[in-house]
Parts: structure tokens; sequence; C-alpha cells
């Protein structure tokens, strides 16, 4: 049961231009989201989160947007640069049941930043 | 301020042998949390340890288990390994429990021949 789906496993963008990247989830009890970022053979490097209370959190080049009807959430990377080359995780937990303390992450996207 | 750390970086051993994996989480966090990340698969999130207690375990079997010391600190062992167990084992620590930002180590890559 994949409860978090990033269903683009890819995504080429050039630089400079808007990365966006798509997440959609199934549970609703979900309340936290997190986006991380990933090189191969390395740990995922936190990048950014929301509360389900808010709709919209921004960090530098990053902006995370919510979509509680839709349960969809999205990564919005302004402007694109070749080191953002990666593969990037959402991820969602709530402090409940099973899902405490555990992140639920999909699949991946890999985005690829074209000089 | 040091991230959280994993040891050894890789690990290669034999079906049926026993694994041992180390994680050190960030300074002041007391949470840590186990991930297996094998190949084509996502995260799959293994064991959540909190001062010292076992939390929460994913859907993995007893065979896979771990502690937590008094420094937080955290050991990962995998009993009677099996070929498919061959993964990358992260480890993530947090500084408060539950719903919280979690951040991970480098991992660990253990291959079982």
């Amino acid at each position: 049961d994949q409860q978090v789906k990033q269903n683009s496993p890819s995504l080429s963008v050039q630089e400079g231009r808007i990365s966006i990247l798509n997440c959609d989830y199934t549970n609703s009890m979900f309340d936290y989201f997190l986006w991380y970022k990933k090189y191969p053979a390395e740990g995922p490097t936190f990048l950014i989160s929301i509360s389900s209370i808010k709709d919209k959190n921004e960090d530098g080049r990053f902006t995370v947007f919510l979509n509680k009807s839709a349960k969809h959430l999205s990564l919005h990377i302004v402007p694109s640069q070749p080191g953002d080359s990666a593969v990037y995780f959402c991820a969602a937990t709530f402090a409940g049941g099973t899902s405490y303390g555990k992140l639920t992450f999909g699949q991946g996207t890999i985005l690829t930043v074209h000089p | 301020e040091a991230g959280v750390t994993q040891s050894p970086t890789h690990l290669i051993k034999t079906r049926g042998q026993q694994a041992t994996l180390r994680c050190s989480p960030i300074s002041g966090h007391t949470s840590v949390y186990w991930y297996q990340q094998a190949l084509g698969l996502g995260l799959q999130f293994l064991l959540w340890y909190d001062e010292g207690e076992e939390r929460n375990r994913g859907n993995f079997p007893p065979r896979f288990s771990g502690r937590q010391f008094p420094n937080y600190s955290s050991e990962l062992n995998v009993n009677a390994l099996e070929l498919e167990d061959s993964a990358l084992y992260l480890c993530a620590s947090s500084l408060d429990t539950g719903s919280d930002t979690q951040y991970f180590g480098p991992g660990t890559r253990l291959t079982v021949l």
C-alpha cells in the first residue's frame, strides 16, 4: 500500500528555470510533510517541511505547497541550479498509531538540471 | 555541529551471519530511527528508539533488532542474514519525538554474499 506517491520518476530542467516536484498521499491522517534531497550512496539531506496547518512554506529557493483537499504537495525550486541535480523524496508522518515516529517516503524523483 | 554518524561505511557478510551497525545521533537528539533502502526500493522504516526504549517498528522480521544506549547512540543488529538484506541502512535522529524533522546519516552499505 503506497501511501505516498511520486508519480514522476524523473524531471529535466534548464538552469535558471523553475523545478516543480510533485507528491500525492492517500492517508488523511498525515499532518507533517518533508522533502529530502539524496545523492547516490549517501543519506537524505533535509530540505524543507510543512505542517498541515499551513499551505505554504518558503526557505530561500525552496517553497513547499500543500493542498490538503487534494492530498497533494509540491516542491518548487527557483531558480534551479546544476547542483540541485539529485533524487528528491517527499515524506509524510503523523504522531499516532503505527505511524508514530515513522516517515513514509515516496519512491523519489530524479531531478536533472542542465547548464 | 556534527551530524549523524554511522559505522562502518561498508560491511560485507555471508548468509547466516550476524551484522551490527552503529549510529551516533546529533548532539542533543534523543530519538534514533533506522531505515532500509534496498536496491530499487524506497526507504522503508525499520525501528525507532527513544530514551532507550523501542517505540515503533516497521514490517520487518524479529531478526532485525537493536538498542539505544544511555548516550543515545544506537545499534542495529541483523541476525541470520539473508541475501535480500543487502541494502543501504540509514540512521536518523530527531530532537523530539513523533512528528519532527529527522536528520539522516550517510548510511552503512551492507552486502550479504
